[in-house]
């Protein structure tokens, strides 16, 4: 299965914008790259997905790479709430096994 | 908005017991996953399901079972619960749509004593 890396841990003034980057070089052309993140306490949330061109959506932006070896997410403006765990996953539906395989994430703190 | 329902937030339970973890979704989705979550070990898949009656093993399945006899519910089973088995366990569903994402549930919190 492809891999992904993430920084540990990154902080964020509130209000600020947020650059959270995956690096992903193992990636093959039918990979999609998902973001999902994980509150304390709760289930991971999806985020965003994309296979090759940026995407945006109400709660963040992907911007994916020319070559698709790295990926950024981008929280526009950091509130207190987005404090969270942030997965990068690749998943590979052409294997039929339908699965992701989820990292340690990036610990995301925001301070105020 | 999908909701994915596990039955317990928190559950402890003996050593040889037998456990049952329940989940619901509400949204026809054929396809139904259980995982675990441990700390500095991510998510790992236990089961999956992509039809009723259908199960797949994911990447841990030694020392449990899962069952699917209707679209809407799949049960994870521990069916001799160890020590090793305290950890967070999160249910999810998705369509068979390769386009769309995997819904959480908020995930059992077992502690095996």
């Amino acid at each position: 299965d492809a891999k992904t890396t993430q920084p540990n841990s990154m902080e964020s003034n509130e209000e600020e914008p947020v650059h959270l980057p995956c690096n992903h070089s193992t990636i093959s052309g039918t990979d999609y790259i998902h973001w999902y993140r994980q509150l304390p306490s709760q289930g991971p949330e999806y985020v965003i997905h994309g296979l090759t061109s940026n995407v945006n959506n109400r709660m963040a932006s992907l911007a994916i790479a020319e070559d698709r070896k790295s990926s950024t997410l981008i929280l526009h403006r950091a509130t207190l709430r987005d404090a969270a765990v942030y997965y990068c996953i690749l998943r590979d539906d052409t294997s039929g096994t339908y699965k992701y395989i989820f990292g340690t994430g990036t610990r995301l703190k925001v301070l105020a | 908005d999908v909701k994915v329902t596990q039955s317990s937030r928190y559950l402890v339970k003996r050593t040889g017991e037998k456990v049952f973890l329940e989940c619901v979704q509400d949204m026809d989705h054929e396809n139904m996953f259980w995982y675990r979550q441990d700390p500095g070990l991510g998510l790992r898949l236990i089961y999956f399901s992509y039809d009723v009656k259908m199960k797949e093993k994911g990447d841990i399945p030694e020392g449990y079972s899962v069952s699917r006899e209707k679209k809407e519910r799949f049960s994870l089973i521990l069916e001799s619960a160890s020590t090793n088995q305290t950890s967070m366990y999160l249910c999810a569903s998705r369509s068979t749509d390769s386009n769309q994402p995997q819904h959480f549930g908020d995930g059992t919190r077992l502690s095996i004593l």
